[in-house]
């Protein structure tokens, strides 16, 4: 069974500039969550899907956006970049919501550098 | 809500020494507690997780981690370092909000030969 991948694994964008990645998740997984991995703040959550709706959000401003489509593939999209954008993003997709069984499976993430 | 505190930034161990590496959770309901290792420029893979059940629990790679709820401690342990070990790890926490998880700082561990 393939992983979960992540496309394109480098960006480099300008400030300003927006930006979309991509997810496909573990073929049969639900739920997708994005992280956003910095060496300042660490891994912080973005938000989740499930069932193509956001089920959660963390603590991050309106530019940053997502949606899952039906076959639950997943996109963030990043609007008006600043160079604190810059960040490996990490996507992880589990089978369902259920906490026991809930293990999720990363990406190898995208590496976005923000000039 | 969740947090955990992961203690150490960094670890050092020679090759075939205990690894232990220290990871405190704090958490308002049961929580499930997981492990997992990251080599340099690549995602995260789960070394081990604590759900339900047995407190002592086994992962990949020779790595174990206890949970002990009075000490609201969940150290990952492995008794002989590998060369392959050094890497990143981070403790994580996830509660009833199964789609999100709560990550430590992370702790590099370096093994000199």
């Amino acid at each position: 069974k393939a992983g979960v991948t992540q496309t394109p694994r480098y960006l480099i964008k300008t400030r300003g500039q927006q930006v979309t990645l991509s997810c496909s998740p573990i073929s049969g997984h639900r739920s997708v969550s994005w992280y956003q991995q910095t060496p300042g703040q660490g891994l912080q959550f973005l938000f989740e899907y499930f069932s193509e709706t956001q089920r959660n959000k963390g603590n991050f401003p309106g530019r940053f956006s997502g949606r899952q489509f039906s076959n639950s593939r997943s996109e963030m999209n990043v609007s008006t970049l600043e160079l604190g954008d810059s960040a490996l993003y990490l996507c992880a997709s589990s089978l369902d919501r259920l906490a026991e069984n809930n293990e999720q499976f990363f990406g190898p993430g995208t590496r976005l550098t923000v000039l | 809500a969740q947090s955990v505190t992961q203690l150490g930034s960094h670890v050092s161990v020679s090759e075939g020494a205990l690894v232990l590496l220290r990871c405190n959770y704090s958490s308002s309901v049961p929580p499930y507690l997981f492990w997992y290792v990251q080599y340099p420029n690549q995602g995260l893979q789960l070394l081990l997780k604590y759900t339900t059940g047995a407190t002592l629990v086994k992962g990949i790679n020779g790595f174990e981690a206890e949970f002990k709820k009075s000490e609201t401690s969940f150290h990952l342990t492995k008794p002989s370092a590998h060369m392959s070990d050094a890497a990143e790890y981070f403790c994580a926490v996830r509660g009833t909000n199964a789609g999100k998880s709560t990550f430590g700082d992370g702790t590099t561990l370096t093994v000199k030969p």
